[in-house]
């Protein structure tokens, strides 16, 4: 069955330091993996899209790698701040129905 | 960047009544989908609008249950029919930009619905 899973515990990390969180899939084929950020009562909010054949993309302290041999996707925030704790989800896009699937999303908690 | 709007921003029905919600944006797009977001849960694909057509729904989706409208390329609705409380859930409708070539999708604020 497809999958896509992400760290269902919190991750929490001392401002300054650098947090990385996983996705992985199984059963999925997608042209793309996207990262979003989630606030509580909000909606989603885009942050980065990687592409198959990308290996790694970078915005500001944002760092995506995709690696479609492991089905995984590592998402990377450097040098943390308190205002980046929220809800991150990764989201695929299967068979270019351009509809997204979205994983359960990990919490991410920066202690000042 | 589409700017997008949803109506109700909450509401409490009660069991059996129906409610619409609206999403509007801010410039013309081809896709809209609606998702579902239940309680401590992440998104879950209800349907995607299609403008001119009947919506497409996902499995475990029925359009009786959630009949859907997409007059033109700026509106949708959602309806949830006859509620009961496992509808209770936060409704999110997003657009696809494709203006910098990117396949990001832009959320609107979510319906927060309450059914008792």
């Amino acid at each position: 069955s497809q999958k896509i899973e992400q760290n269902s515990e919190a991750l929490n990390i001392q401002e300054g330091k650098t947090a990385t969180l996983t996705c992985n899939y199984t059963n999925y084929s997608p042209a793309y993996l996207q990262w979003y950020r989630q606030d509580p009562g909000r909606g989603p909010v885009f942050l980065l899209l990687i592409r198959e054949n990308e290996k790694e993309k970078r915005k500001e302290r944002l760092k995506v790698t995709f690696d479609t041999t492991l089905k995984q996707s590592l998402f990377h925030i450097t040098a943390s701040q308190p205002a980046d704790s929220a809800t991150y989800l990764c989201a695929l896009d299967d068979t270019g129905r351009r509809a997204l699937t979205f994983g359960s999303g990990t919490r991410l908690q920066v202690q000042p | 960047s589409a700017v997008i709007s949803q109506k109700p921003s909450r509401d409490i029905c009660q069991r059996g009544t129906s409610l619409t919600i609206q999403c509007q944006v801010d410039s013309q797009v081809t896709m809209m989908f609606w998702y579902r977001q239940q309680p401590g849960q992440s998104l879950t694909l209800i349907a995607t609008a299609n403008q001119g057509s009947e919506a497409t729904y996902e499995s475990g989706f029925v359009i009786d249950k959630f009949p859907i409208s997409r007059p033109n390329l700026t509106f949708s609705t959602l309806t949830v029919s006859n509620m009961s409380p496992e509808d209770s859930s936060i409704y999110l409708c997003s657009v696809e930009d494709l203006a910098g070539g990117l396949n990001e999708q832009f959320f609107g604020p979510g319906t927060r619905l309450t059914v008792l």
